[in-house]
């Protein structure tokens, strides 16, 4: 069954870097479009950018721009997001989402992981 | 960017109520929308696709219409899981960045 298994809660102070891994198992890593997605404390759904597993080709919202590195390890079926400069509104739950689409990208996420929250704080 | 209003913002219903959910995009997106259920602590769930398409695994009492700037989700008969928060988003990959409506919170009455 395809799975999606983040790393744990971090908690980094304002202007630190923060990596959040995302280790995908059940199908085939490269075969799908990677997407991050977070979620502020009681907050709606951001799109952050996506990430091609296969080329490592990446495509990231224009608020992100800059601050936000999307890679990956094929080797480890691992996707990892790392977002810099943080400030206090990063807080917020941070998820990898697959997308639905073999061998393409259609934005439709069809498996999540749990979802790692990012504490910025002084 | 594409912004995405839902509304109501919030609806309390009983078991076995039918309900609907709207969802508006300032420009037209085709077909190019899902739906998505979050229970608290969760991740979302992906519901319908393509605005009418139900994901695998997902129950016939949920159904999705609309084309371009007018989306609908249904419930036809609420069950208790099925309280939680919807969110429509547009799959409208130019121009980018996706976008989320603001979620819809279906309490019980």
């Amino acid at each position: 069954q395809v799975q999606l298994v983040q790393s744990g809660a971090e908690v980094k102070k304002p202007g630190a870097s923060v990596k959040v891994s995302c280790k995908a198992s059940g199908y085939t890593f490269t075969g799908y479009y990677m997407h991050w997605v977070r979620q502020a404390p009681g907050q709606g759904l951001e799109w952050m950018g996506r990430i091609n597993p296969n080329s490592g080709g990446t495509n990231y919202a224009q608020k992100f721009q800059g601050r936000v590195t999307m890679t990956r390890d094929t080797s480890i079926s691992t996707a990892y997001m790392e977002l810099s400069r943080l400030r206090s509104d990063d807080t917020a739950v941070y998820y990898c989402a697959r997308d639905r689409r073999s061998g393409g990208i259609l934005y439709y996420f069809d498996y999540w992981g749990q979802g790692t929250l990012v504490t910025v704080s002084s | 960017d594409i912004q995405m209003t839902q509304s109501p913002s919030s609806v309390s219903a009983s078991v076995g109520d039918r309900v609907t959910i709207t969802c508006r995009a300032s420009q037209g997106i085709s077909s190019w929308l899902a739906w998505y259920q979050q229970k608290p602590g969760k991740a979302p769930k992906l519901l319908i696709y393509a605005a009418s398409s139900l994901q695998s695994g997902v129950p016939s009492r949920f159904s999705g219409s609309g084309s371009g700037t007018d989306f609908t989700l249904t419930i036809s008969s609420l069950q208790p899981e099925d309280f939680a928060t919807y969110y429509c988003q547009q799959a409208n990959s130019f121009p980018p960045p996706i976008t989320f409506g603001q979620g819809t919170r279906l309490e019980i009455k």
